[in-house]
């Protein structure tokens, strides 16, 4: 059972690149988000999904665009990379029922650079 | 969206109890208390989480006041590898919840 996973693990881009984070579960979550943290901060939410084919926006939205087109994958696009992004990213998978209460899991991040 | 304040850092020695308070007086009736726990390079992990009085399992305890204005996590008897962000939520939906800086533990031989 891997649980959540992330590719690529490292990634060096340019200025203007774009590029796709990609986020797989294999628990059967409804929700999944992406969270980006930056060093000496917490997590903060970029985008989250509550079920295949429905998205929205989180805390820092702007930047990058998100798609679930199926249930147990969760994309995180980057259209035009700028030094601002540079960050680690963590996708998170969830169940629906009960809200707040069901725990969040975690893959091990993205460590995105862009020069 | 609730509020929630803890310190920054917290050193201890192996061996010991650390408590961690987490405050959160704009609580809401529906929000659970949540507790991560994140280790260098790795992603959040879910430690415990309550709601009211005292929840313990096999890693910690949380204790949470009649008010629920707060909430203290505890880590009996800590060990080097315990050395890692504890983080504090308040909500009652996923994407309300907000991972603010934690509170760095910090164990020593």
């Amino acid at each position: 059972n891997a649980g959540v996973t992330q590719t690529p693990k490292f990634r060096v881009l340019k200025t203007g690149q774009s590029m796709t984070l990609l986020c797989a579960q294999d628990m059967n979550h409804e929700y999944m988000y992406w969270y980006r943290q930056d060093p000496g901060m917490g997590l903060r939410l970029i985008h989250y999904s509550v079920g295949e084919g429905t998205t929205a926006k989180g805390e820092v939205p702007d930047g990058y665009n998100v798609s679930r087109l199926k249930k147990q994958n969760f994309l995180l696009g980057l259209e035009s990379a700028a030094p601002s992004q540079t960050s680690v990213y963590f996708c998170a998978s969830s169940y629906s029922r009960e809200g707040g209460k069901q725990p969040q899991h975690f893959g091990d991040g993205t460590r995105l650079s862009i020069l | 969206l609730a509020k929630t304040t803890q310190p920054i850092s917290m050193d201890s020695y192996e061996g010991q109890e650390v408590n961690i308070t987490c405050s959160h007086n704009n609580i809401a009736t529906n929000d659970y208390i949540t507790w991560y726990q994140q280790f260098p390079s790795q992603g959040p992990r879910f430690i415990i989480q309550g709601y009211k009085t005292k929840v313990t399992n096999e890693v910690a305890s949380l204790f949470i006041p009649a008010d629920r204005k707060s909430s203290t996590l505890s880590l009996p008897r800590v060990s080097l590898s315990d050395t890692a962000v504890y983080y504090c939520l308040v909500g009652d939906a996923h994407y309300k919840l907000s991972f603010g800086a934690g509170t760095t533990v910090t164990v020593r031989a």
